[in-house]
């Protein structure tokens, strides 16, 4: 099936470190979502974006939605060990409600 | 603290044999979803549902694979009969408007 570009596929950093990943599509979508999973357990969200342009945070999390709508971006700042996990972008166009996911990027922090 | 719950969590099978999934979405959610993670494909969306009618399960098996919701906090995901390609974690993920959607912890299958 269709899946979204995500960039990095992998990445190591040092603790405290800043992180950014991206992601991209061929197609304009309406809404982006940034989940976070863990080994053994299901995405979890952690942020939602509805507007081109629009900027998020969750406490250390920022992610913003690209103005041309077909990229979005998800920054980490100063990372922890536990932000370890697998980070996935999911993006939806308008008259559906089906959501395509990104491909992930897999972060390790290293202590 | 409202959650997808999904049952079983683990389940080991022969070829051959029917496989059920569960899944009860978050109270008040009227989108339930089902997607199949493997590292190969990563996560693909097999069926959803509206207010309980399918709306897309294009993404389904169709001679094998079957999705319903027999009522709102029910979805049930059938395997019959189940091969080793089939070994994969199942999500389902409910959505109030179809916008944010919450994964359960997952079902993870095995088919020997």
């Amino acid at each position: 099936g269709q899946q979204l570009n995500q960039s990095p596929q992998s990445m190591f950093i040092q603790e405290g470190e800043d992180v950014s990943m991206n992601c991209t599509s061929s197609s304009i979508f309406n809404t982006w979502l940034w989940y976070k999973q863990d080994p053994g357990e299901g995405p979890v969200l952690l942020i939602a974006l509805y507007k081109a342009g629009e900027l998020t945070s969750n406490g250390r999390l920022t992610a913003q939605f690209g103005i041309t709508r077909k990229d979005s971006f998800l920054n980490i700042s100063a990372s922890i060990p536990s932000d370890v996990g697998i980070y996935f972008c999911a993006g939806r166009a308008s008259g559906t409600y089906k959501y395509i996911f990104g491909t992930g990027t897999r972060l390790k922090v290293l202590a | 603290d409202a959650r997808v719950t999904q049952t079983p969590r683990h389940k080991v099978t022969e070829m051959g044999q029917e496989v059920t999934m569960r899944c009860q979405p978050i109270l008040g959610h009227n989108t339930v979803f089902w997607y199949r993670q493997t590292m190969m494909q990563g996560l693909e969306l097999l069926a959803y549902f509206r207010n309980r009618a399918p709306l897309d399960d294009s993404g389904m098996p169709k001679d094998r694979f079957s999705a319903e919701m027999p009522d709102a906090t029910l979805a049930t995901l059938k395997i019959q009969p189940s091969e080793p390609r089939d070994s994969a974690v199942y999500f389902c993920a409910s959505a109030q408007t179809g916008d944010e959607q919450y994964f359960g912890p997952g079902t993870r299958l095995t088919v020997t």
